[in-house]
């Protein structure tokens, strides 16, 4: 299994749909998680931090399995804004630094 | 807001050459990282700092690149002796604690050639 696993896409869904990205990692021991959006050539943001309890920031919810070690973002009324690539990103250990990327779920909202 | 400042936004450079590429992290932040991202594949860690020293560093990091922070403010990359596959998008991220949200700045984009 790859250390963080995504659905590539695009992902082409009409405006105001919902929807939703998984993610998976191999690492049972990693200790937290992130999902942030990247734009065409641009640098990764922040979009929110994955808690086991679930968090939601309007629009936005996430949700991380640690049973199953999974992670999910569901986008609910879908803007044209938001078409951009999606990245889950893992902190293997609390120990050190490193954080590793998924490839990313591109988003296309469609008008 | 504060934020991550690299620069210059895009290098050109010719194969064999070094580059240095700038970063300020957010001022007070204490971990400091590289990444790079090559034309439509992942973002890939570098290279941590912390305390004017490397903690941590990927298989990619090899003898031809350095990290520097030469004065309070500054974070650089040096590649030695550039190579075509070193042709990327560079990131240069902080964060205030290890395993914390990191803060990218806009990235350099180095072209070899």
């Amino acid at each position: 299994r790859k250390e963080v696993e995504q659905d590539p896409g695009p992902f082409n869904v009409p405006e105001g749909a919902t929807v939703a990205f998984n993610c998976t990692y191999s690492n049972s021991a990693s200790q937290s998680f992130f999902w942030y959006r990247q734009d065409c050539r641009k640098e990764p943001k922040l979009l929110m931090s994955v808690y086991s309890s679930g968090n939601e920031d309007g629009r936005f919810t996430a949700q991380l399995n640690r049973a199953s070690q999974y992670i999910s973002l569901l986008i609910r009324d879908s803007k044209l804004s938001d078409s951009a690539t999606y990245l889950c990103v893992v902190n293997p250990s609390s120990r050190d630094d490193k954080i590793i990327f998924g490839k990313g779920t591109r988003l296309h909202i469609l008008p | 807001e504060p934020e991550v400042t690299q620069t210059p936004s895009h290098q050109v450079t010719q194969m064999g050459q070094e580059v240095i590429l700038r970063c300020v992290p957010i001022s007070n932040h204490l971990y400091f990282y590289w990444y790079r991202q090559i034309l439509g594949q992942k973002v890939e860690f570098l290279v941590s700092f912390y305390n004017n020293e490397i903690s941590e560093k990927s298989e990619i990091f090899d003898d031809q690149f350095s990290v520097e922070r030469p004065d309070g403010s500054n974070f650089t990359l040096k590649i030695r002796s550039t190579k075509l596959e070193d042709s990327a998008m560079y990131f240069c991220a902080s964060t205030p604690t290890p395993g914390d949200l990191s803060f990218f700045g806009q990235g350099t984009r180095l072209t070899v050639v």
